[in-house]
């Protein structure tokens, strides 16, 4: 695709439901990033994928949120009984490779209100 | 521990320069990012600096200094469409990740 794309682009639910966010990296970019970004504030990394691996887990801020990436495309992101908390922007990015230079590409991003 | 810290918010005047400053403290340098973010919508790539220096492009500068864990956006002639928020963003010693400032809001007014 042109860009990087995300859906749903908006996502009410309630508290204790289980959702699921989907990214689609531009083609050809074998890294992709997950972030959160709650209103006023900076993007709070949450995993890294190189290829369908991830190598860095390490921002994932508990364990009901989980991530794949199949194919070396499609991501998706779960989060299992939504709290309250977790209401924020999931902003996923896409660069042509890890290496220091390249940028990343955002998508537009999926708003999640938890109820 | 790692941090970038921006102003939170800044004013300026449609035909103006504005300065937006970024100092950080993080483990290890591999290059420093400026996005912008206008609101509601996703951040885009301005600038990268890796070496110490001023980097022109059109409108927008961006300067590092490695020594004082400092960079500064330069806006010239400014427009009412740069009205957004200015994010800064240093890849420490990973290879990948990001750690990203809070980001500063700039009102333009006419």
């Amino acid at each position: 695709g042109a860009g990087v794309s995300q859906s749903p682009s908006n996502k009410v639910t309630e508290k204790g439901k289980d959702v699921e966010l989907r990214c689609d990296p531009i083609s050809g970019h074998t890294a992709l990033y997950w972030y959160r970004q709650s209103l006023g504030q900076g993007l709070e990394f949450l995993i890294y994928f190189q290829g369908n691996s991830a190598p860095d887990k390490s921002g994932l801020p508990s364990d009901r949120f989980s991530a794949e990436r199949t194919g070396g495309s499609v991501s998706t992101l779960t989060i299992q009984r939504t709290q309250q908390e977790d209401s924020a922007v999931y902003l996923c990015a896409s660069s042509l490779g890890p290496g220091r230079e390249n940028e990343q590409f955002f998508g537009p991003g999926t708003r999640l209100t938890v109820l | 521990g790692q941090n970038i810290d921006q102003p939170t918010e800044m004013t300026a005047t449609e035909g103006a320069i504005v300065q937006i400053n970024c100092t950080y403290q993080t483990s290890g340098f591999n290059g420093l990012f400026w996005y912008q973010q206008h609101a509601g919508e996703a951040p885009t790539f301005l600038s990268y600096n890796v070496l110490d220096g001023l980097e022109e492009k059109g409108r927008f500068s961006s300067f590092l200094s490695r020594s004082k864990g400092y960079s500064y956006l330069l806006l010239k002639e400014l427009q009412m469409k740069d009205s957004a928020s200015y994010l800064c963003a240093v890849r420490g010693g990973s290879n990948y990740q990001l750690i990203w400032g809070a980001g500063t809001k700039l009102i333009i007014k006419p």
